[in-house]
């Protein structure tokens, strides 16, 4: 198993240009998760989707940020424009996500710089 | 409010020597804890699960325990290793409603020869 795939791995912008960062989730897993993790902030979850609908995206900082997930094996996380404070790690993961398994499965993550 | 804080927030520590991580958390109502290990520009991988029952649970060199009245968890590390210098993340799970969980800040670990 290839685990949960990130691209790109660093991403280096300019403010107001938009950024595209992707994720494949394990295959059979039903939920997925966009997080952003900062060393002020730790990890902060941005949106999680369940069975490629979204469940929770009341971490979503503002309406800069989109996220889709048009089928089981894909899902994009769209910044536009893009702003320095939006520097960070984004980390995707996904989980099986039964009543006995929550366990998430992390990407390798996406270095976000705007600058 | 649902939080998870961990101690210290940064650690070094000689090889071969043991630690000990600590996580205070207010999630309620309750479901279970894991802790999770980060290396550097990598994502966490979970090293263990605790949940209400459990008091005591090992993985090879690490020993976690949870104390579920006072709401404290404790990752062991023995005989450490270079190789164990990494983030040490304590997550809590709730029991109400979807998949939610809180996530500590972490624990920086070095470990030096």
């Amino acid at each position: 198993d290839a685990g949960v795939i990130q691209s790109p791995r660093h991403e280096v912008t300019e403010m107001g240009q938009e950024v595209t960062l992707r994720c494949k989730p394990i295959s059979g897993h039903n939920s997925l998760f966009w997080y952003r993790q900062t060393m002020m902030r730790g990890l902060e979850l941005l949106i999680y989707f369940n069975n490629n609908v979204p469940i929770d995206d009341s971490g979503m900082p503002e309406d800069r940020f989109s996220a889709k997930m048009p089928n089981a094996s894909f899902s994009t996380l769209k910044i536009q424009p893009s702003e320095p404070r939006d520097s960070a790690v984004y980390f995707c993961a996904s989980s099986p996500l039964t009543a006995t398994n929550e366990k998430l499965f992390f990407g390798s993550g996406t270095q976000l710089s705007v600058l | 409010k649902n939080q998870v804080e961990q101690s210290p927030q940064s650690l070094i520590i000689l090889e071969g020597k043991n630690c000990t991580l600590q996580c205070n958390y207010t999630v309620s109502p309750f479901s279970n804890l894991r802790w999770y290990k980060q290396d550097t520009g990598r994502g966490p991988v979970s090293l263990t699960i605790m949940t209400f029952s459990e008091n005591t649970k090992s993985n090879g060199r690490y020993t976690a325990t949870l104390d579920a009245d006072t709401k404290q968890s404790s990752l062991h590390i023995t005989a450490s290793q270079l190789s164990d210098s990494a983030s040490y993340i304590c997550v809590v799970r709730n029991s109400g409603g979807y998949q939610k969980v809180t996530f500590g800040t972490g624990t920086k670990l070095q470990v030096i020869p």
